[in-house]
């Protein structure tokens, strides 16, 4: 059973339209991380949340930390072909400092 | 300032072979980890280093081994390769250790024949 499950799997959408990926688990996080790699490099620290209900923006990039800190979501406006690559969430539970990364949502934003 | 670096980037091994790849972090990051990132596992944690130390450990068989130098560098080895090993491996840096920011790099990619 996977700790983290992100959905959806694979999103491919037009240049333009909006989107939002999930990280969901059944468990409580001290803090969660988002992460885009692209093709061919490693991942690249988007944002890290750690207030439960927190939301926070990144240009077109919104990102929230749910209530009981237990899932997050990103949402994306007017999406753009830079913005394709894997999407990964990644938390950090409390008395330990591993990262444990979700499944990741592959996203294609076509021209 | 440069950023992690991993040697090489691609590799072609047979099963039972050995192999090591080496992790350069960013300058003055002394924490360095590995994860193993496959289609259908996702990105797995090895195991982190800190000042020489092996501070956390991941759920891999003992083939999967590392080090780090007092330069920070840090070399990780598996021996006896099967082919499930084959995946991409990638590095990380931090400046110290608690929930971290990380920096990854490129990842080298291991091909087990």
């Amino acid at each position: 059973t996977q700790l983290l499950e992100q959905s959806p799997q694979f999103l491919s959408i037009q240049e333009g339209e909006n989107l939002t990926v999930y990280c969901n688990s059944s468990s409580v996080f001290s803090s969660l991380q988002w992460y885009r790699q692209e093709p061919g490099e490693g991942p690249v620290l988007l944002v890290t949340v750690v207030t439960g209900g927190e939301v926070k923006k990144l240009k077109r990039l919104t990102f929230q930390f749910g209530d009981a800190r237990k899932d997050s979501s990103l949402h994306i406006t007017a999406a753009q072909t830079g913005d394709t690559g894997l999407y990964l969430c990644a938390v950090v539970g409390f008395g330990n400092e591993k990262l444990t990364f979700g499944t990741g949502t592959r996203l294609t934003i076509i021209p | 300032k440069a950023g992690v670096t991993q040697t090489p980037r691609y590799l072609i091994k047979t099963r039972g072979q050995q192999v090591t790849l080496s992790c350069s972090p960013i300058s003055g990051h002394r924490s360095v980890s590995w994860y193993q990132q496959t289609p259908g596992q996702g990105l797995q944690f090895l195991f982190e280093y800190f000042s020489e130390t092996q501070r956390n450990k991941g759920n891999f068989p003992g083939r999967f081994s590392g080090r780090q130098f007092s330069n920070s560098r840090s070399e990780m080895n598996v021996s006896t390769l099967e082919l499930g090993d084959s995946a991409l491996y990638l590095c990380a840096s931090s400046l110290t250790g608690g929930p971290k920011i990380q920096y990854f790099g490129a990842g080298t990619r291991l091909s087990v024949l």
